[in-house]
């Protein structure tokens, strides 16, 4: 079955890069997704990338895809302490286009 | 943005009650979704609804779930009898549908947390 795994934690200083990873299992992921959770919240997508593309860029936020090592990652440019927060990676696949999160990452940005 | 509206947001009951979590999607969208996400554990996939009826469901979605579209806006998702083990925080999430690449990203609400004392 699909599996999507994640480091569970990230510390990192304010205003340095934050690079979270993501590997993944299913070879036929249609889309591959990056969604922040912060405490109490709901999801919030934050990106996301077609399974053709290599990379996403989308202003302090890239998105690298390596298909071949079924690798994902989420860099962060400039973290700030408002980017604190779990980041949970996902893919879709299939018909009806259903998403298998990863265990999440907490990402603890420290002033 | 338009968005995925859960009520309520906190709900609680006792064991063995039954509970109905409801959602309103986003109104063109034709894909529906719950997940949920027990406290520290990462959010898993409960259920998908197509042209009214469910297209997929994982082994959690077991006889004590059921969803529903009752009337063209909501759509609910009931626990007949609830256990200590339902607490969580149930989203809902739903999908446009259309072909273009741009229009599949799942659309999530801001969840509601189910406390079963």
């Amino acid at each position: 079955g699909e599996d999507v795994e994640q480091s569970l934690f990230l510390s990192v200083r304010e205003g340095d890069s934050s690079v979270i990873n993501c590997t993944y299992t299913d070879s036929s992921s249609t889309y591959l997704y990056w969604y922040k959770q912060e405490p109490g919240a709901g999801l919030q997508l934050l990106t996301y990338i077609f399974s053709n593309m290599d990379m996403k860029q989308d202003q302090r936020l890239t998105v690298l895809l390596n298909k071949k090592d079924k690798h994902l990652s989420l860099r962060i440019a400039d973290t700030q302490t408002g980017d604190s927060a779990i980041y949970f990676c996902a893919e879709s696949f299939g018909i009806y286009q259903k998403v298998t999160f990863g265990t999440g990452t907490k990402l603890q940005v420290i002033p | 943005e338009p968005e995925v509206t859960q009520t309520p947001s906190h709900q609680v009951t006792q064991m063995g009650q039954e509970v109905i979590l409801r959602c309103v999607p986003i109104s063109n969208h034709l894909y529906f979704y719950w997940y949920r996400q027990i406290l520290g554990q990462k959010v898993e996939f409960l259920v998908s609804f197509y042209n009214n009826e469910i297209s997929e469901k994982s082994e959690i979605f077991d006889d004590q779930f059921s969803v529903e579209r009752p009337d063209g806006s909501n759509f609910t998702l009931k626990i007949r009898s609830t256990k200590l083990e339902d607490s969580a925080m149930y989203f809902c999430a739903s999908r446009s549908g259309s072909p273009s690449a741009t229009n599949e990203k799942l659309f999530f609400g801001s969840g509601t947390q189910l406390s079963v004392l």
